[in-house]
């Protein structure tokens, strides 16, 4: 099966650095996304990695390393606003828009 | 990006109904993609809705329970048969734009008593 994973929970303060890491099967391997998810809202798109290295987009940053079925988003200067779930979603395949889910990290982001 | 639109937004239904959720997207896409989000759990594909041909289930969905309609490039629906309230769930509908880009409708909230 599609093996994701990624931690259930993380906290850290206002202005803070963190680090989501996901790992993920590497067979077939075709594209990983990161979504945010706010309770009761639905995905938001935050990023796209199908070749090594760093995406920078402002204040978030995802990471990818086929070789190790590895990736993370980094967030920088936290707000409050950014307590959220973070999924990561992992392609494989050619077929563009099928998604599996990890169980998503719940950040909470404290004042 | 894309603007996509569900009907209803929620319902609560009686078990051994069937509710038929609707999606629209501004734009053309060559696929639309059902997902489900039970709650306190991440988001699993259900199918993928082609236009002119049947939906692709993902293991652990059949077509007499979640038949899916396509007629044309910028509408999908998804019904939800003969529920139970195991089927409580958020449904969202999702499309791709390039292969870098997927972006997701804003969610049906079924609850089924």
């Amino acid at each position: 099966g599609q093996n994701i994973d990624q931690p259930t929970e993380m906290t850290a303060t206002e202005g803070a650095i963190v680090q989501i890491n996901c790992t993920y099967q590497t067979s077939g391997f075709n594209g990983l996304f990161w979504y945010q998810q706010h309770a009761g809202e639905a995905p938001t798109f935050l990023s796209y990695n199908v070749l090594d290295g760093l995406e920078e987009k402002g204040r978030f940053s995802s990471f990818l390393s086929r070789s190790k079925g590895y990736s993370y988003l980094l967030l920088k200067e936290l707000q409050m606003k950014d307590s959220a779930s973070y999924l990561c979603a992992v392609r494989w395949g050619s077929t563009l828009g099928r998604l599996y889910f990890g169980r998503g990290t719940q950040l909470t982001v404290w004042p | 990006s894309a603007v996509i639109s569900q009907k209803p937004s929620r319902d609560i239904c009686q078990r051994g109904t069937s509710l038929t959720i609707q999606c629209q997207v501004d734009s053309q896409v060559t696929m639309m993609f059902w997902y489900r989000q039970q709650p306190g759990q991440s988001l699993t594909l259900i199918a993928t809705a082609n236009q002119g041909s049947e939906a692709t289930y993902e293991s652990g969905f059949v077509i007499d329970k979640f038949p899916i309609s396509r007629p044309n490039l910028t509408f999908s629906t998804l019904t939800v048969s003969n529920m139970s309230p195991e089927d409580s769930s958020i449904y969202l509908c999702s499309v791709e734009l390039g292969s870098d880009t997927q972006y997701f409708g804003p969610g049906t909230r079924l609850t089924v008593l």
